[in-house]
């Protein structure tokens, strides 16, 4: 099965704390790509960072850090002194190599709310 | 860069009617993609063309929806003799081809009275 889950449905947060969105896939391809994106109250969904399986190096993107690790199959989000713009849905998916990489399977999404 | 942009962005419409979305993906890119998001859930496939060529469907594509990209460049997707069940976001991407990000736009949400 290609799946993506993503166990935490809200997470409510007050401004500048760290706050870490989990993912867990599935696959059975051994070439594939993970995303994350970001879906403000305005619907757009924002391309975060991606991925490949063969690259598990940490990524830090300001006060943005993925986390992937294949012998657990996820791909974990942090965002360090988090910010009320940052409220906001966020998505976590997958595309494999199966149907050139044309199909992403997405998560149901995390909901987070940074409280001032 | 301009972005992938689609219209309408709301539509209200009456059970049985038939409605049309537009979308004008990222000038260079070849590949478009439609995607369906209800509430709560994360986006699901639909369907993606390659220029013209429409190279796969999702089980989601009942009869009633048809997509179509005529000339290579916008696409529109048509959902006739609408249902309830058809109330969603429709969310459309445009990615260039190899392996590539797909870029979305703001999505059409869809209301069926």
């Amino acid at each position: 099965a290609q799946k993506v889950t993503q166990a935490q449905t809200e997470i409510s947060v007050v401004e500048k704390e760290d706050v870490t969105l989990d993912c867990v896939y599935e696959t059975r391809d051994t070439t594939y790509y993970l995303f994350w994106y970001k879906q403000p109250p305005s619907g757009e969904l924002v391309f975060l960072i991606r991925r490949n399986s063969f690259d598990e190096q940490n990524e830090i993107s300001g006060r943005y850090s993925w986390n992937f690790q294949k012998s657990t199959s996820s791909f974990n989000f942090t965002i360090t002194a988090s910010q009320v713009v940052d409220s906001a849905v966020y998505f976590c998916a997958l595309t494999p190599e199966t149907g050139g990489y044309n199909k992403l399977i997405f998560g149901a999404g995390t909901r987070l709310a940074v409280h001032p | 860069d301009t972005g992938v942009s689609q219209n309408p962005r709301h539509k209200i419409t009456k059970r049985g009617q038939n409605v049309t979305f537009r979308c004008d993906p990222i000038s260079e890119h070849n590949r478009l993609y439609w995607y369906r998001q209800t509430l709560g859930q994360g986006p699901e496939f639909l369907t993606y063309f390659q220029n013209e060529a429409q190279l796969e469907k999702s089980r989601l594509l009942s009869d009633r929806f048809s997509a179509e990209r005529p000339k290579g460049s916008f696409s529109t997707l048509e959902i006739q003799r609408t249902e309830q069940g058809d109330s969603a976001m429709y969310l459309c991407a445009s990615r260039r081809s190899g392996v590539d990000t797909q870029y979305f736009g703001p999505g059409t949400r869809l209301t069926v009275l």
